[in-house]
Formats: structure tokens, C-alpha cells, sequence
């Protein structure tokens, strides 16, 4: 089974600094999701990846996926309280998707100083 | 306007009861999941529904029963509650199989 590692398990930023969250599968990763969980809340849907080398961006948040397609990595710029919470990078079991939904990393705790 | 809504939000209740999680996503999407997220917020699929019919039933004790009574609902009963079900369960859905997840808020379960 596609086991995802995320890294780092925590972070703390000092407010107004950047940071990079990163995914690492053994396997390759079909459709490369990010999300985020604010703490007590849900999973709020960030970007979806697919293709090597691609890239993509919303407000401060950056997702990347590598050309092997077994990395991924969330770069947040200028980072505020708000980006406060627990990332969670899931993947498609395989191509195409499947009815299995995802599967997920065990998340980064992020933590904004300020 | 909640694109997927899961009630109750919080439910705190006594080992061996029966309680269930009711789940509705009005995005017209055909399939549904239930996700459960552990105390180390370890989030794993337990089901997966398309067009009401269960698709994926993962390694979940059979005292776990979801119930799709049209494609809109995807309700989740659990019978002899244990304290081992203490997590968080998130129902979620997708246009359809392989398309983009969208979550609910979860529902914190606690058994005592």
C-alpha cells in the first residue's frame, strides 16, 4: 500500500517568514492532494497536482509536484497567523482515482508566532 | 450554505450504546466517503458510496454501518459503541470516483 511521509511532524514561524512542507511517497503519486485542517475543524481543500513538474498557486500558498512524481511540497510565503493549522497531504491509491478515496500522510502541525 | 454537513458536531456517549452520524452534501456529487481520524490525526478511509451502492468497505468491525438512502445522504451507525471509537469522523464527498474530495466539518465522537 502508497504510504506518505510528511515533513516536518511540527513547525513553528515566526510570523511573516516562509516555510515548505513537504510529502514524500515510495510510490508514484496519482492526483496529489493538499489540505488543510484548522484545529477542531475540517479538511478544507487546498490544490490537487497531477503532473510531473507541475505547480501550483493560491494567495501565499505554492504546491509543487516533482518530475518523478513521488514528492510534493507546499511552500507558504510571508506566512500569517491564518495559516495556522494541520497540513495534510493525501494521494490517489492509483491512476485515475479510485472509489478508495485517498490516502494520507499523517499531517504537519503548523504554528505561526507572532 | 455548508457544501457537506455532518450532524452532530460533538457526541459524548457511554460504551455499548448505539448512536449514528448523519451526513448530507448538497453539490450534487455521486459519490460519498466516511473517513475516520484517529487521536495522532491519522485519517483513513473506512467507506466509499457511488450512485448509493457501497464501493469500498475497508477493515472496519462490522458494528460500523453506513446507510445511503438517496445519493445526497451518506449516514454512518455505529452499534455497541466502544472506547476504542473514540475519534473524529469526517464524511466527504466527489463529483464522482477519482475527482477532487471535499470534506465535511467532522463529527467528534467520544465514548466514555
Amino acid at each position: 500500500s502508497q504510504e506518505l511521509e510528511q515533513s516536518p511532524q511540527s513547525l513553528i514561524v515566526q510570523e511573516g517568514k516562509n516555510l515548505t512542507i513537504n510529502c514524500t511517497s515510495s510510490k508514484t503519486l496519482y492526483g496529489l492532494y493538499w489540505y488543510k485542517q484548522k484545529y477542531g475543524e475540517g479538511l478544507i481543500f487546498l490544490m490537487m497536482l497531477q503532473k510531473g513538474g507541475e505547480e501550483k498557486s493560491h494567495e501565499k500558498i505554492t504546491a509543487k509536484l516533482d518530475e518523478k512524481k513521488q514528492q510534493s511540497s507546499l511552500h507558504i510565503t510571508a506566512s500569517q497567523p491564518s495559516h495556522a493549522g494541520i497540513y495534510l497531504c493525501g494521494a490517489d491509491r492509483k491512476s485515475g482515482g479510485g472509489a478508495d478515496g485517498l490516502t494520507f500522510g499523517k499531517g504537519t502541525h503548523l504554528i505561526i508566532q507572532p | 450554505d455548508t457544501a457537506v454537513s455532518q450532524t452532530p458536531k460533538y457526541l459524548v456517549t457511554q460504551m455499548g450504546n448505539d448512536k449514528s452520524i448523519k451526513c448530507e452534501q448538497n453539490l450534487g456529487h455521486d459519490t460519498m466517503y466516511w473517513y475516520k481520524q484517529d487521536s495522532k490525526k491519522f485519517l483513513k478511509i473506512m467507506f466509499s458510496y457511488n450512485n448509493k451502492e457501497l464501493i469500498i468497505n475497508e477493515t472496519v468491525p462490522n458494528r460500523f454501518s453506513p446507510k445511503s438512502p438517496d445519493k445526497a445522504h451518506l449516514n454512518l451507525h455505529i452499534n455497541s459503541l466502544e472506547l476504542g471509537d473514540s475519534a473524529v469522523y469526517f464524511c466527504a464527498s466527489s463529483l464522482t470516483i477519482g475527482n477532487t474530495i471535499y470534506f465535511g466539518e467532522g463529527s467528534w465522537l467520544t465514548v466514555v
